[in-house]
């Protein structure tokens, strides 16, 4: 079975910290995707990836950094952790281009920022 | 431009009855259009996709959608709910002239009754 992999469940962060977040997919895709998922704002696009090394900013890049040196590993770095990005991170990827592949989404990751 | 709406928040059924859940859209082109199914701390898994081939589709966990191009509907149905499909469902759209581009609905809240 494909699975998307992301390291942790539950974090709790201080403020002011670097966090990082591992997402790991077993499929060979090209692109991987990162969201937040906040009640009432549904999920937003923080940053994608369609290639190694590459990367394009979404919807709410700001406080964000992503890192992708290998295919299967997309990383989101919060480079200074502030209380309003406690929320629920999910880590996706499908493949190629197109609009008939669906995304493969990870069991998400619940930060909190104190 | 492309849209997705869900017309209801929230839908509460008793168990053994049937479940419909209602997604409109708004597509230039030819959508790839996708309901995922969200269980409590849970990320997002793919319950079924049309992707211009048959307009019924069958999804996992006895789950169906029928998309009507008239109507510009892609609605979910099971024929008979079961206490485990409670959980928060979400209607997607996806470009095909963009892979990155993914509209996710506002989300449904499926509550089943005893």
């Amino acid at each position: 079975d494909v699975k998307v992999t992301q390291s942790s469940r539950y974090l709790v962060k201080r403020t002011g910290e670097k966090v990082f977040l591992e997402c790991v997919q077993d499929m060979d895709h090209e692109n991987m995707f990162w969201y937040r998922q906040d009640p009432g704002l549904g999920l937003r696009l923080i940053y994608f990836s369609y290639d190694v090394k590459m990367k394009e900013k979404g919807d709410i890049p700001e406080g964000y950094s992503v890192s992708r040196e290998k295919k299967e590993r997309f990383s989101l770095i919060l480079e200074s952790a502030s209380t309003n990005q406690t929320s629920m991170y999910l880590c996706a990827s499908r493949p190629g281009q197109g609009g008939k592949y669906g995304y493969t989404f990870g069991s998400g990751t619940r930060l909190t920022v104190v | 431009a492309q849209s997705v709406t869900q017309l209801d928040s929230h839908v509460s059924v008793s168990e053994g009855t049937p479940v419909l859940l209602r997604c409109n859209y708004s597509s230039s082109y030819s959508p790839s259009l996708f309901w995922y199914v969200q269980h409590p701390n849970k990320g997002l898994q793919l319950l079924l996709k049309y992707t211009s081939a048959a307009t019924l589709v069958k999804g996992i966990n006895g789950f169906e959608a029928e998309f009507k191009k008239s109507e510009t509907s892609f609605h979910l149905t099971k024929p008979s709910a079961h206490m485990s499909d409670a959980a928060e469902y979400f209607c997607v759209v996806i470009s095909y002239s963009s892979a990155s581009k993914i509209i996710f609905g506002s989300g449904t809240r499926l509550s089943i009754r005893p």
